[in-house]
């Protein structure tokens, strides 16, 4: 069964710093997904990792994929408060087969204090 | 173009009532899926389905039926409502072709009360 850990499940950081949120797996996939959800709200897609090595950023954001390790991190650059949400990150159930069933971590709420 | 949407945004039923969730996409997306989110637990995949007319079992599937007669929609059935099926509940939807994973996308979610 595949079971997904993130760390820490809640954070609590200042404006300008800098920040890691671990995503840790329990069995083989290669697939791997990073989403945000406001207070209230639906999910927003942030990342797809589809392979190991994979690195992707988008503005103060970047999320690495080590699937050898089964590790992802979701690497906050210089938070400014509008970061302030729930990062879920999610796995594929089946290596390679991109079976697009997902198992969530139970998410990180980020809050960032100005 | 609407994306996922869900039909109620909220309901609040008694204990052993039936009510039935809609989700409708215009992605003409091949992939559908209901999750419920409880606080603390993250998202769990109750069903979902690959195509028009075919359905499957997520992790949580029991007290849920399901049902794709049109590939743009995607029903949620509780037949006997319980307390422990308070939840909000979230369809999403996704393309998939051979060889490739889309990212899913999610609809803004139903507020289910169970008193």
């Amino acid at each position: 069964e595949l079971k997904v850990e993130q760390n820490p499940l809640f954070l609590s950081m200042q404006e300008g710093k800098n920040y890691t949120i671990y995503c840790n797996y329990s069995t083989t996939s290669d697939r791997l997904y990073w989403y945000r959800q406001d207070p209230g709200k639906s999910l927003e897609s942030l990342f797809v990792l589809l392979s190991n090595g994979a690195v992707k950023q988008e503005g103060r954001l970047m999320a690495s994929l080590d699937t050898k390790a089964r590790l992802s991190t979701l690497h906050i650059t210089a938070a400014v408060h509008d970061l302030s949400a729930t990062y879920f990150c999610a796995v594929d159930m089946e290596h390679q087969g991109g079976s697009e069933k997902l198992v969530f971590g139970k998410g990180t709420k980020l809050t960032v204090n100005p | 173009n609407a994306g996922v949407t869900q039909t109620p945004k909220f309901r609040v039923l008694k204990t052993g009532q039936s009510m039935t969730l809609l989700c409708a996409q215009d992605m003409n997306h091949e992939y559908m899926y209901w999750y419920r989110q409880d606080p603390g637990m993250g998202l769990r995949l109750i069903h979902y389905s690959v195509g028009e007319g075919t359905t499957a079992k997520g992790e949580v599937p029991d007290g849920y039926n399901v049902s794709r007669l049109k590939k743009q929609n995607f029903l949620l059935g509780l037949e006997s409502a319980a307390p422990s099926q308070t939840s909000v509940y979230f369809c999403a939807s996704s393309f998939s072709t051979s060889g490739n994973t889309d990212t899913q996308y999610f609809g803004p979610g139903t507020r289910l009360t169970v008193l």
